[in-house]
């Protein structure tokens, strides 16, 4: 069972899109990590968000922590098809509690 | 490169086999963590060390499970008897011990394992 819900689970866009992914929890936890994870390969971390209502940039991702700490999104500037891959949401309070992923899809 | 490195990568075994992985995290991380990934899941964690202690285990990891990680460095997850069920990505990451670093934990590349 997945304490986090990650929306939606799947995401499809032609290159040049903008895109947004969701991540939800009834808990709250002392930071939240997105990571990217491609086929084969482990979890790759992108960022780490720990204050509530904090907003991180990095390039073309946007990362918002909400002010409950219990809620987080990650948004995309014009994809990229380097882009494509497992986008993964992890609350963390020592060990991770992973979402199940948002697969994104970018077409060229 | 002095990333967490995972071996073997791939392992493919028959049921009621004994198999066991090993993870060599970043040298410097003194927090060892191993997590199970099945198909269309995130990772779920099944247990974790501070230095050679192991501080938690997952109700996930039954009896046929153990792991150990004797000199605080490199550890070992060994899957007796193994099963169909214990298909997955098995997955070893590490983090520094204290403060906020702690919770940036950084994976290897996993291993593979088919039981057949």
């Amino acid at each position: 069972t997945q304490l986090l819900e990650q929306s939606p689970q799947f995401l499809s866009i032609q290159e040049g899109e903008n895109l947004t992914v969701y991540c939800n929890s009834s808990s709250v936890f002392s930071s939240l990590q997105w990571y990217r994870q491609e086929p084969g390969e482990g979890p790759v971390l992108l960022v780490t968000v720990v204050t509530g209502g904090e907003v991180k940039k990095l390039k073309r991702l946007t990362f918002q922590f909400g002010d409950a700490r219990k809620d987080s999104s990650l948004h995309i500037t014009a994809a990229q098809t380097g882009d494509t891959g497992l986008y993964l949401c992890a609350g963390a309070n020592y060990k991770l509690s992973f979402g199940a992923g948002t697969t994104v899809t970018v077409r060229a | 490169d002095t990333g967490v490195s995972q071996d073997p990568r791939h392992k493919i075994t028959k049921r009621g086999q004994n198999v066991t992985f090993r993870c060599d995290p970043i040298s410097e991380h003194n927090r060892l963590y191993w997590y199970r990934q099945t198909l269309g899941q995130g990772p779920e964690f099944l247990t974790y060390f501070q230095n050679e202690a192991q501080l938690e285990k997952s109700r996930l990891l039954s009896d046929r499970f153990s792991a150990e990680r004797p000199k605080g460095s490199f550890s070992t997850l060994e899957i007796q008897r193994t099963e169909q069920g214990d298909s997955a990505m098995y997955l070893c990451a590490s983090s520094q011990g204290g403060g906020r670093l702690s919770y940036e934990q950084y994976f290897g590349p996993g291993t593979r394992l088919t039981v057949t």
